[in-house]
């Protein structure tokens, strides 16, 4: 919650690339989390890391650096239907399995 | 089912009134997590189960606010005494068994409207 940090917009056009940050501070690191949320409906899972470096799955990437306390996730060649909230969660090593902390959610507008 | 299955979708309550929500989580899974969004913000942990069993309760209200998964039953999260606070997207999510990162299904939310 108060302790991971998203930008709350970005504005980005069709085709283009952007980067969504994110910095966390927990007392233990034990996974990061990026979710896609489009409004009204259920939160998805795009993407987890828990070691240092970059994930990539087809159009979207996602990297951590736990030394910095820092993701982001990169998605590339932006379509209409990337216009969604995308939540950083992180789960602290000393939380239940399930237990997640979120950040607030960034909302990517996606124009022509 | 092959989805976490939230009613009722929208629920308004007066101020003082009992609400309840309920949870259908994917068959064959046994975490079910309970988590609260107030205005678009940060969701916030409520409880979660092991099947029946409560397995972190550290994020539920001391008051008001209770949570059940019985065999062959919903799970189901009960605020009694409802306040304008309360008011908030509530989302239930489910994990298998052996859970990993990818694991955790969220259901679409209930909206509580306390007004």
């Amino acid at each position: 919650g108060q302790n991971i940090d998203q930008p709350t917009e970005m504005t980005a056009t069709e085709g283009a690339i952007v980067q969504i940050n994110c910095t966390y501070q927990t007392s233990g690191f034990n996974g990061l989390f990026w979710y896609q949320q489009h409004a009204g409906e259920a939160p998805t899972f795009l993407s987890y890391n828990v070691l240092d470096g970059l994930e990539e799955k087809g159009r979207f990437s996602s990297f951590l650096s736990r030394s910095k306390g820092y993701s982001y996730l990169l998605l590339k060649e932006l379509q209409m239907k990337d216009s969604a909230s995308y939540l950083c969660a992180v789960r602290d090593s000393t939380d239940s399995w399930g237990k997640l902390q979120f950040g607030a959610g960034t909302q990517v507008v996606v124009t022509p | 089912g092959e989805e976490v299955a939230q009613t009722p979708k929208h629920l308004v309550r007066g101020e003082g009134q009992k609400a309840k929500l309920y949870c259908a989580p994917i068959k064959g899974h046994s975490y079910v997590f309970w988590y609260q969004q107030v205005l678009k913000n940060e969701f916030k942990f409520l409880i979660s189960f092991q099947n029946e069993n409560v397995f972190d309760e550290t994020g539920m209200p001391k008051e008001r606010f209770s949570a059940k998964c019985l065999p062959n039953s919903p799970c189901s999260l009960e605020i009694q005494a409802t306040k304008l606070e309360d008011s908030a997207v509530y989302f239930c999510a489910s994990s298998p068994p052996e859970p990993g990162p990818n694991t955790i299904y969220f259901g679409e939310g209930s909206w509580l409207t306390v007004v």
